[in-house]
């Protein structure tokens, strides 16, 4: 069974610092990965995602992944953080159902702090 | 667009008591799914549909049952509710395509608790 680890349960960051969050997957094949961020009291919002090719990913807020095979590791970074960035962040595991439609397994999640 | 949507935001059961989460989304997604997230856990699948009449189990779907009607609606039924349901649940749907990009959109959420 695929499962996702995100070492960080919590980082702080200066506004204006770069970021890097963890993310570890085990999965067997060829994984779909993806990148969500939840605001408080809010629903998940996509910030990228791979699926094969380049294994630097672009997404949204400034945001790119880079995925390494050899590593099992799918990291997200963003060269300056912004103070609206403050949120929660998890990274997933999408195992294909049929199509490109795919379970995710979600990892436990890191809480971003943005300081001032 | 609404997107995906859910109701109830909040609600508040006792033990024993039955409720229907609802989920619509006007998308034409053929996949929709059911997550609940609880602290220090993140998200796990309950149940999910890849259409109309089709559903499956996810990671932990005691308690919960399911029914797909129609393309629009997925609800989520606690039939008999325990205070270990209480969590936040989330609805999510996207695309069934043969390539390309099959992004997940998930609704506000609904919050529950069981007393």
């Amino acid at each position: 069974a695929q499962s996702v680890t995100q070492p960080d349960i919590h980082i702080t960051v200066s506004e204006g610092a770069s970021l890097e969050l963890r993310c570890n997957y085990s999965y067997g094949a060829t994984p779909y990965l993806f990148w969500y961020v939840q605001s408080p009291g809010q629903g998940l919002q996509l910030l990228l995602k791979y699926f094969s090719g380049d294994t630097l990913v672009q997404g949204i807020k400034g945001f790119e992944a880079e995925f390494k095979r050899s590593q099992s590791s799918f990291n997200l970074r963003k060269p300056s953080v912004h103070w609206s960035d403050a949120a929660e962040y998890f990274c997933a595991v999408g195992l294909p159902i049929t199509g490109t439609a795919s379970k995710l397994t979600f990892g436990t999640g890191t809480r971003l702090q943005v300081t001032l | 667009n609404a997107g995906v949507t859910q109701t109830p935001k909040f609600q508040v059961l006792k033990t024993g008591q039955s409720m229907t989460l609802q989920c619509a989304q006007d998308m034409n997604h053929e996949y929709m799914s059911w997550y609940r997230q609880d602290p220090g856990m993140g998200l796990r699948l309950i149940h999910y549909s890849v259409g109309a009449g089709i559903t499956d189990q996810g990671e932990v779907p005691n308690g919960y049952n399911v029914s797909r009607s129609t393309t629009e609606d997925f609800p989520l039924r606690l039939l008999s509710a325990a205070p270990s349901q209480t969590s936040v649940y989330f609805c999510a749907s996207s695309y069934l395509r043969t390539s390309g990009s099959n992004t997940q959109y998930f609704g506000p959420g609904t919050r529950l608790t069981v007393l």
